[in-house]
């Protein structure tokens, strides 16, 4: 049963444009959403993250969105550059279970690639 | 630098051999986890560990076992390999949840 859906596995966008990566998730439990940034032979790295009280966080060229009532999130990337192309997973934790700080929900990753 | 050390980078098993990946990390976190990422399937947790001698089992702990007895490190051993377990492994600390840093891997494979 995958709680956290990522339903498109690439994305191609011109290089300037908005990218604009979706995830979905089942469990209304999550309270905590956050995105990874991944290249080839390396771990993921955190890239920006929400709290299920917020609607929308922003930080530089990347904002990410939260719709609770749709368990949907979006990850918008604007100006998208070259350097961005990588795998991006959506991740989501329950921080009121116990010890679930500790644990992370993966989606399945998409890969986006900005062409010049 | 700071950060989460894995080693090795690569390895390749036999079924029914044994190992230990090590994880090493300097940033005195407290919570360190296990993470096993196979094609289509994302990221997914093996066991994690919210302080020295405390561990519980994640989403996938069939055939792997840990156990921290210092702060520093959280290794993860295969008593006895599968072909099943071939996957790139990773290893991620945290400040109580917060900030994760994953180390860059190690891609196993078991023949």
């Amino acid at each position: 049963d995958q709680q956290v859906k990522q339903n498109s596995p690439s994305l191609s966008v011109q290089e300037g444009r908005i990218s604009i990566l979706n995830c979905d998730y089942t469990n209304s439990m999550f309270d905590y959403f956050l995105w990874y940034k991944k290249y080839p032979a390396e771990g993921p790295t955190f890239l920006i993250s929400i709290s299920s009280i917020k609607d929308k966080n922003e930080d530089g060229r990347f904002t990410v969105f939260l719709n609770k009532s749709a368990k949907h999130l979006s990850l918008h990337i604007v100006p998208s550059q070259p350097g961005d192309s990588a795998v991006y997973f959506c991740a989501a934790k329950w921080v009121g279970l116990a010890g679930g700080g500790n644990k992370l929900t993966f989606g399945t990753g998409t890969q986006l690639k900005v062409e010049l | 630098n700071a950060g989460v050390t894995q080693t090795p980078k690569f390895q390749v098993l036999k079924t029914g051999q044994s190992m230990t990946l090590q994880c090493a990390q300097d940033m005195n976190h407290e919570y360190m986890s296990w993470y096993r990422q196979d094609p289509g399937m994302g990221l997914r947790l093996i066991h994690y560990s919210v302080g020295a001698g405390i561990t519980d089992q994640g989403e996938v702990p069939n055939g792997y076992n840990v156990s921290r007895s210092t702060t520093e490190d959280f290794p993860l051993r295969l008593l006895s390999a599968a072909p099943s377990q071939t996957s790139v492994y990773f290893c991620a600390s945290s400040f109580q949840g917060w900030g994760y840093t994953f180390g860059s891997g190690t891609r196993l494979t078991v023949v």
